[in-house]
């Protein structure tokens, strides 16, 4: 089982619609998580953390479930700029830790249609 | 600030050839790391450096070596190339101790690299 497993999509979702994304983990000492984006051909770059009480931010909300040991993220009112490979990544530190002990899922690609 | 920055962009070698590619980091940041990108993959840690002098292994390091003589370079030595190095490399930097609540990793533009 991989260390941590996103469906790769694509997901093509019309402008304006909400679409979700899911990502498991399998090493429960697990302490921080986040959603990074990586466009086509470009360096990933840090979407949001994701807290255990949920966070939002704008049109993002990032969701963790440590009993079931799955992550999600919901993009409302798709914008044709959220066309992106979206990563989730998971670290045995806590969040303000160095990074030494990321890891990174495969992708979910997702492109918004207009 | 330029951020990390990585050369090159791209690169072609042959089998056995040798090679360094070069990252740089102009914010002042403690940690660096190397990582490859396979097709369909995840990231993989190859090294990381905590600090000038210091660096140790990742998941990824046969084949490649680094060095960290200052904290703004941290350059990844690739010798005697072979067709499974083909991938895109990226360096990263963060710091530690985090003023922030999460620990967020700055990543270069990349470096694509096909073994022939």
């Amino acid at each position: 089982r991989k260390e941590v497993e996103q469906d790769p999509g694509p997901f093509n979702v019309p402008e304006g619609a909400t679409v979700a994304f899911n990502c498991t983990y399998s090493n429960s000492a697990s302490q921080s998580f986040f959603w990074y984006r990586q466009d086509c051909r470009k360096e990933p770059k840090l979407l949001m953390s994701v807290y255990s009480s949920g966070n939002e931010d704008g049109r993002f909300t990032a969701q963790l479930n440590r009993a079931s040991q799955y992550i999600s993220l919901l993009i409302r009112d798709s914008k044709l700029s959220d066309s992106a490979t979206y990563l989730c990544v998971v670290n045995t530190l806590p969040p303000n830790f160095g990074n030494e002990k990321l890891t990174f899922g495969t992708g979910t690609r997702l492109t918004i249609i207009p | 600030n330029a951020g990390v920055t990585q050369t090159p962009k791209f690169r072609i070698l042959k089998i056995g050839q040798s090679m360094t590619l070069q990252c740089a980091q102009d914010m002042n940041h403690n940690y660096m790391y190397w990582y490859r990108q396979d097709p369909g993959m995840g990231l993989k840690l190859i090294y990381y450096s905590v600090g000038a002098g210091i660096t140790d292994k990742g998941e990824v390091p046969n084949g490649y070596n680094v060095s960290r003589s200052t904290t703004e370079d941290f350059p990844l030595r690739l010798e005697l190339a072979a067709p499974s190095q083909t991938s895109v490399y990226f360096c990263a930097s963060s710091y530690y101790p985090s003023a922030e609540a999460y620990n967020e990793q700055f990543f270069g533009p990349g470096t694509r690299l096909t073994v022939l």
